[in-house]
């Protein structure tokens, strides 16, 4: 079946827009999560949702970064006013629940370049 | 989230089974221990996952010490396709019913024709 896909694939972007990365989950997957890796700072969680809801927000690194996901399935993060050090590797993650029973499928990642 | 220790890097030959190890001293009871691993430009994929018992799944093995504060990622016969970085994770099953995952730094393994 299908696996987590992520759109774009890369981005480049000039600092100060915005951006908007797309994940589409596993069908039928009610978790899904953001993670970014970058080279100074390994892979790390930004955003957890159970359905529509967030309730993990922990990981977002200032209040440009924002995300939602709409009937269940589609996410968006979106950064605003983009700088350098928001440069990494976007990756999105789904699974059949939240909890510690349940791997994580991974997507392929979204490149994201801020010059 | 307990914090977990891996070497660095470690070298295979292909064929040959590797010992992948993982020290989490501070593991508590309702941490579960979990193994991703990440192949060059690709996002992370599940391995293995246990609790307290050794597991055994199509893709390796886990060894967990009898006190949990350390276990063993066990690849029977490292193949090319099996040179990634391996991260060991633990996932608190206690705490508001889901769980994220911490990575750390990992050990990237390299495998030898």
């Amino acid at each position: 079946g299908a696996g987590v896909s992520q759109s774009p694939s890369n981005k480049v972007t000039e600092k100060g827009k915005d951006v908007e990365l797309r994940c589409d989950p596993i069908s039928g997957h009610t978790a899904l999560y953001w993670y970014r890796q970058s080279l100074g700072q390994g892979l790390e969680f930004l955003i957890y949702f159970q359905g529509n809801s967030a309730p993990d927000k922990s990981g977002l690194p200032s209040d440009r970064f924002s995300a939602e996901r709409t009937g269940g399935s589609v996410s968006t993060l979106t950064i605003q006013r983009t700088q350098q050090e928001d440069s990494a590797v976007y990756l999105c993650a789904s699974s059949s629940r939240g909890t510690v029973l349940y791997e994580q499928y991974f997507g392929p990642g979204t490149r994201l370049t801020v010059t | 989230d307990a914090k977990t220790t891996q070497p660095n890097s470690m070298e295979s030959n292909e064929e040959e089974p590797v010992h992948l190890p993982c020290n989490h001293s501070t593991i508590s009871g309702t941490d579960y221990i979990h193994w991703y691993r990440q192949l060059p430009s690709q996002g992370p994929e599940y391995v293995i996952h246990g609790l307290t018992s050794n597991v055994n799944n199509r893709m390796a093995s886990l060894a967990i010490a009898e006190d949990r504060k350390s276990s063993t990622l066990i690849l029977h016969r490292a193949t090319l396709r099996d040179a990634a970085v391996y991260y060991c994770i633990l996932r608190d099953s206690g705490v508001g019913g889901y769980s994220t995952l911490t990575f750390g730094k990992g050990t990237m393994l390299l495998v030898s024709p």
